[in-house]
């Protein structure tokens, strides 16, 4: 069974960084691109950003570009976001997203975790 | 890179047919069979429902079909019923600095 566990949000000020973890079982993590996608408080889906399955490509949305890194070790099936510079408009759930295709990027997520949690305010 | 449109809410008695909207431009939706849609019940994760515009995942029911015509992109639920009361958020690859776009999302009221 597909489990994608998150971790690492919480209550942050304005301007300071966060990371979040992202665990990931039953599946060959190395065969998959991975994503970050959130839901602010009562809005819609954003995809945050992508790496694929060797980490030799990474994309990023505009809204965090420059802000946010995205990294994964497939040594220990795990995927993590650095968010530095939070603001407050960064406030959401950050759900981690399984590619749907194996070795290529197809930004079709068939598997998500239950998201954690961001609060950015002073 | 802007959101893809969604009508905010639609409704239909069980066992009516329904069509969600997803109107996108020429650099998303028109220009690319690489629209998908997600099924989102409150306080749940999302669940892929439709990929490359109308093909359904394994275990997907097959009342739930996609469509596309030009720029806007469908998805019918068929013989409607209780659960299918969600929200719903179509997905398109775009040729913007942003690679994929989420719709708006349409809540789905089961009359």
């Amino acid at each position: 069974e597909v489990q994608l566990v998150e971790s690492g949000g919480g209550l942050v000020q304005p301007g300071r960084s966060l990371r979040l973890s992202c665990a990931a079982s039953g599946f060959t993590f190395d065969d998959y691109a991975m994503h970050w996608v959130r839901q602010a408080p009562g809005k819609g889906l954003e995809w945050v950003s992508g790496i694929s399955w060797n980490s030799g490509s990474i994309g990023y949305a505009d809204s965090v570009k420059g802000r946010f890194t995205i990294s994964r070790d497939n040594a220990k099936n795990s995927l993590y976001l650095q968010m530095n510079s939070l603001r407050a408009e960064d406030t959401a759930l950050y759900y981690c997203a399984k590619d749907m295709a194996t070795v290529t990027t197809s930004y079709y997520f068939d598997y998500w975790g239950q998201g954690t949690l961001v609060t950015v305010s002073s | 890179q802007s959101a893809l449109t969604q009508p905010a809410s639609v409704s239909g008695s069980p066992g009516q047919s329904i069509t969600i909207s997803c109107t996108g431009t020429s650099s998303d939706v028109g220009g690319y069979n690489y629209v998908s849609w997600y099924q989102q019940h409150p306080g749940k994760a999302p669940k892929l429902m439709i990929y490359e515009v109308s093909n359904r995942p394994s275990g997907v029911s097959n009342r739930f079909s996609g469509s596309k015509s030009g720029n806007t992109a469908s998805l019918t639920i068929s013989g409607l019923q209780a659960e299918d009361e969600a929200d719903y958020y179509c997905s398109s690859y775009t040729s913007s600095s942003t690679p994929t776009v989420f719709g708006t999302g349409t809540k789905v009221t089961v009359l």
